[in-house]
């Protein structure tokens, strides 16, 4: 079966760096995406990986292997704006969606 | 601004009853999606459409039903044969399937029984 782990919740404190990870098991691959999602909000999209390495966003990078079936999204400067869910996707061979269940992300002062 | 709205954002149902939740988008996206979020899940994937008056279902249609007579909007109906439909509804949408882009989400619907 298809299959995406992640941490259920992970914490932090503010203005140091967090790394997320997510390993993943689908049918194919086209593709790795993480969303941020505030508490009762909609997941926005934060980053694109589909060729191995680093992709860096601002405070935010996020980093793919393909043959290890593993990411990570790493938070850089953490701000209590980032206190969230961070949520994995993996678009599998016929372009659906398989997410993962989040990561929870608690700043503290 | 373009958008996806969804309406209402709360919702309550009673036993036997249906009820429609509404969501319409105007980016002029040709995929539109509806996701189940419960806690401590990822987002279940219930029906998606990929053109006009064509739709398929996902992992969880049972218990729902959608339409799409138009590319602004997809709306979900939770019919009575669902048992356990409190949950957050999202609607989402993307450019051309079979691409690998972003999905769009609305703000979601929270679905409780009365």
């Amino acid at each position: 079966g298809q299959n995406i782990d992640q941490p259920t919740e992970m914490t932090a404190t503010e203005g140091a760096i967090v790394q997320i990870n997510c390993t993943y098991q689908t049918s194919g691959f086209n593709g790795l995406f993480w969303y941020q999602q505030h508490a009762g909000e909609a997941p926005t999209f934060l980053s694109y990986n589909v060729l191995d390495g680093l992709e860096e966003k601002g405070r935010f990078s996020s980093f793919l292997s393909r043959s290890k079936g593993y990411s990570y999204l790493l938070l850089k400067e953490l701000q209590m704006k980032d206190s969230a869910s961070y949520l994995c996707a993996v678009m599998d061979s016929n372009y659906q969606l398989i997410w993962g269940a989040g990561t929870k992300l608690i700043i503290k002062p | 601004d373009g958008g996806i709205t969804q309406s209402p954002k709360y919702l309550f149902r009673k036993e036997g009853q249906n009820v429609t939740l509404s969501c319409e988008q105007n980016l002029n996206h040709d995929a539109m999606y509806w996701y189940r979020q419960d806690p401590g899940q990822g987002l279940r994937l219930i029906y998606y459409s990929q053109i006009v008056n064509d739709f398929q279902k996902g992992d969880i249609a049972e218990g729902y039903s959608v339409s799409r007579e138009k590319k602004e909007s997809f709306p979900l109906t939770v019919t009575s044969a669902q048992k356990n439909p409190t949950a957050f509804y999202l609607c989402a949408s993307s450019t051309l399937t079979g691409e690998s882009q972003p999905q769009h989400f609305g703000d979601g619907t929270r679905l409780s029984i009365l």
